[in-house]
């Protein structure tokens, strides 16, 4: 069976710091990667996913994340953080069949002044 | 719609009574998705529908739980008999196809008093 672990629950951290959010996964398949942010008081939005091709991926606003198929992890990073990334960030895990989203417990990021 | 819409927005229900969550996906999304955020659970996955069938339930929590979507659009989510551990945030999602990126709704607060 697919799990997500989300090693962090909170993070909190100072504007322009790096941030590294971690995410690791088990599946005896192949499997597609995302994160996902809620910001506060909005519905989920994906933030970006690996599915193939290049094991890094990013977003539009400075994340990125890299696959490690031998580490079995996703971890989520942007070398300088804004207040406005202040939300809660949601890993998932599909194996490509049946398309349904297996989340980690989420990791909420505080971005202090 | 531009987005995926549920509705209510919030229902609170008294225990033993039967609800009805609504969700309208994206015009044109042949696959829905419907999971339960609450807080010590995170995210978890309920029931999906390709097209009008629905090849996985195994997120359904109990009998008391059904799901039925009609014309490959609108889907209702119903919960028989309410109890407070059904208190939780619904969130519908749909994708173009199965495997596609997955837009949610902004979800249903529902308060089991």
């Amino acid at each position: 069976a697919q799990s997500v672990t989300q090693l962090d629950s909170q993070v909190p951290v100072f504007e322009e710091a790096p941030v590294e959010l971690r995410c690791n996964y088990s599946s005896s398949v192949s499997v597609y990667l995302f994160w996902y942010v809620q910001y506060p008081n909005q519905g989920l939005q994906l933030l970006l996913k690996y599915l193939s091709g290049s094991t890094l991926v990013e977003s539009i606003n400075g994340f990125e994340a890299e696959f490690n198929k031998s580490q079995t992890s996703f971890h989520l990073r942007k070398p300088s953080v804004h207040i406005s990334d202040t939300a809660e960030y949601f890993c998932a895990v599909s194996e490509g069949q049946g398309g349904k989203l297996i989340f980690g417990q989420g990791t909420e990021l505080s971005v202090k002044p | 719609g531009a987005g995926v819409s549920q509705s209510p927005s919030n229902k609170v229900t008294e225990k033993g009574k039967d609800v009805e969550l609504r969700c309208d996906p994206i015009s044109g999304h042949t696959a829905l998705y419907w999971y339960r955020q609450s807080l010590g659970q995170g995210l978890e996955f309920l029931i999906y529908f390709q097209g009008n069938s629905a090849p996985d339930k195994s997120g359904l929590p109990s009998d008391r739980f059904s799901a039925e979507r009609t014309g490959g659009s609108v889907s209702t989510l119903t919960i028989q008999r309410t109890q407070q551990e059904d208190s939780a945030v619904y969130l519908c999602a749909s994708s173009f196809t199965l495997n596609t990126e997955a837009f949610f709704g902004q979800g249903t607060r529902l308060t089991v008093v």
